[in-house]
This record gives C-alpha cells, structure tokens and sequence, in this order.
C-alpha cells in the first residue's frame, strides 16, 4: 500500500528551463510534507517543506504547491540548474507523528 | 559538526551471518531512524527512536534489531543476514517535538548479502 506516490522515476529537463516533479498521496491524515534531494553515495538532504494549512511555500528557486483537495503536490525549479540534477523524494507526515513516508523518487536531469 | 555519521560505508555478509551498523549524531537530535532504500524504491523505516532507552518498529522491522542508551548513537544489528537485506541503509536524526521536522542523513551502508 504505496500512500506516498512518485509516479515519474525520470525527467528531463534544459537548462534554464522550470522542471515541475509531482507526488500523490492516499491519506488524508497527512498534514506535513517535504521534498528531499539525493545525489549518488550520498544521504537526502532537506529542500523545502509545507504544512497543510498553506498551499505554497517558497525557498529561492524551488517553490512547493499543495493541493488538498486533489492530494497532491508538486516541487517547481526555476530557473533549472546543471547541479540539480539529482534524485528528488517527497514525503509526508501526520501532525505529532515522528515518522515520514517517502515516495519512491523521481531522477531528475538538467540537460545543457 | 560531523552531522550524521555511519559505517561501515560498504559491507559483504554471507547469508546467517550477523553484524550491526553504527550510527552516531553530534547535534544532540533527541529523534533517530533507520531506513532501508532497495533499488527504484523510496526509504522504509526500519526502526526510530525517540529518545535515549525509547525505541519502536517502523514499517520493516523484521530481521533487524535496535538500541539506543546514549542520545548520540543509534546502532542497527542484523542478527541473521538473508539476500533481502540487500539494500542500501541509512540513519537519519531530528529535532522537532510534535513532527519529524526535517530530518539529517548518513551517507548510506551499502550492504551485500551473498
């Protein structure tokens, strides 16, 4: 039972241009989210989080969308970089809850 | 800060062999996790604790056993390895009470179970 859904594994995207990956989830329990990078032989690292009481967040180039009703969220990059190629991961959590479900990833390449 | 720390970076088991996986965090986290990543897949926690002496299972704990007496480390045994366990594994930390908050990575074991 996959309640967090990537349904992209791969995307590629120009320089420059915006990059847009997506995640669906099942639980309307869940009320806190986040978007995790992960370069090869490396842990993910943090990128950006949203809580259920907004529906966008923005942290330099990378904007996060949240859309209750549909259950779904999306990470926007603008303007895409070569550095941000990498694989990216959402995930999701229930208030008080000290766990995070993850996605199963999404590989994104910024081409020159 | 050293953050998140793990070894071994790489590891062969033969099958029913056992070893532990060493954790450590020098950010004083009170929260610490396991998580198994398989290929194409996203993280599954293995186990998490919430404090020193308070552990419980994630949503794969079988085959794995945890500890925590001191807020720092956080090992992972594996008392009788098998080729599912062939993953990579990753230990993370956080800090925020009443959510996981954003949570720190190890670079990753990657273990081979042959």
């Amino acid at each position: 039972d996959q309640q967090v859904k990537q349904n992209s594994p791969s995307l590629s995207v120009q320089e420059g241009r915006i990059s847009i990956l997506n995640c669906d989830y099942t639980n309307s329990m869940f009320d806190y989210f986040l978007w995790y990078k992960k370069y090869p032989a490396e842990g993910p690292t943090f990128l950006i989080s949203i809580s259920s009481i907004k529906d966008k967040n923005e942290d330099g180039r990378f904007t996060v969308f949240l859309n209750k009703s549909a259950k779904h969220l999306s990470l926007h990059i603008v303007p895409s970089q070569p550095g941000d190629s990498a694989v990216y991961f959402c995930a999701a959590s229930v208030q008080g809850a000290q766990k995070l479900v993850f996605g199963q990833g999404t590989r994104l390449t910024i081409n020159p | 800060n050293a953050g998140v720390t793990q070894t071994p970076k790489f590891r062969i088991l033969k099958i029913g062999q056992s070893m532990t996986l060493q954790c450590t965090q020098d950010m004083n986290h009170n929260y610490m996790y396991w998580y198994r990543q398989d290929p194409g897949m996203g993280l599954k926690l293995i186990y998490y604790s919430v404090g020193a002496g308070i552990t419980d299972k994630g949503e794969v704990p079988n085959g794995y056993n945890v500890s925590r007496s001191t807020t720092e480390d956080f090992p992972l045994r594996l008392e009788l390895a098998a080729p599912s366990q062939t993953s990579v594994y990753f230990c993370a930390s956080s800090y925020r009470r009443g959510g996981p908050g954003e949570q720190f990575f190890g670079p990753g074991t990657r273990l081979t179970v042959l």
